[in-house]
């Protein structure tokens, strides 16, 4: 089975960093996704890892370590707009999508 | 190009009911894949289609069919709706079913509730 953790919930200032860390157990690994989606819309794509290291796409960046199973997204500047949940999901051996349960950020005034 | 399309939008059944959700994209893709969507438990898939003609069972498919008779339809069917499958069904689709690079796009949901 696939397993992959993520903190429900954070909580940061607007114009600060937030980092949203994901770690998986899967069957095989075949990259990592994450999505964005707003409250009662579709998810979008944010952003891919196979490799280890660190992918970088304006204000988001994501790392990714396959040693450790561990990527994070870290969001800078944050915007109220960036308020959100943050899906982290990962292809196993069958090539197929699995998700964490998510990642509400709350970006406050 | 609109993407993914759903139907309906939102939808409230009675137990017992069939039901189909309907899920058309235009971009080609061939495959797609059923999600539903519950608090706490995030995306969880349903049935996939890696091309017209076939498809696969997901994570939990008991109480679901799904049928795939060209590349851009791909309705789920819900054959006796209970009150457990109430959620938010997603639809997505992909330029390719295997390989590593799998970037899904997702259509809008159908909130359907079974009471």
């Amino acid at each position: 089975g696939q397993n992959i953790d993520q903190p429900t919930e954070m909580t940061a200032t607007e114009g600060a960093i937030v980092q949203i860390n994901c770690t998986y157990q899967t069957s095989g690994f075949n990259g990592l996704f994450w999505y964005q989606q707003h409250a009662g819309e579709a998810p979008t794509f944010l952003s891919y890892n196979v490799l280890d290291g660190l992918e970088e796409k304006g204000r988001f960046s994501s790392f990714l370590s396959r040693s450790k199973g561990y990527s994070y997204l870290l969001l800078k500047e944050l915007q109220m707009k960036d308020s959100a949940s943050y899906l982290c999901a990962v292809i196993g051996d069958d090539y197929k999508l699995s998700f964490g349960a998510g990642t509400t950020v709350t970006v406050r005034a | 190009i609109a993407g993914i399309t759903q139907a309906p939008t939102s939808q409230i059944l009675a137990a017992g009911r069939r039901m189909t959700l309907r899920c058309t994209q235009d971009m080609r893709h061939n495959a797609m894949y059923w999600y539903r969507q519950d608090l706490g438990l995030g995306l969880r898939l349903i049935h996939y289609s890696n091309t017209a003609g076939t498809t696969g069972k997901g994570e939990v498919p008991d109480g679901y069919s799904v049928s795939r008779a060209n590349t851009d339809d791909f309705p789920l069917t819900l054959a006796s709706a209970v009150p457990s499958q109430t959620s938010v069904y997603f639809c997505a689709s992909s330029a390719a079913g295997g390989g590593s690079y799998n970037e899904q796009f997702f259509g809008p949901g159908t909130r359907l509730t079974v009471l």
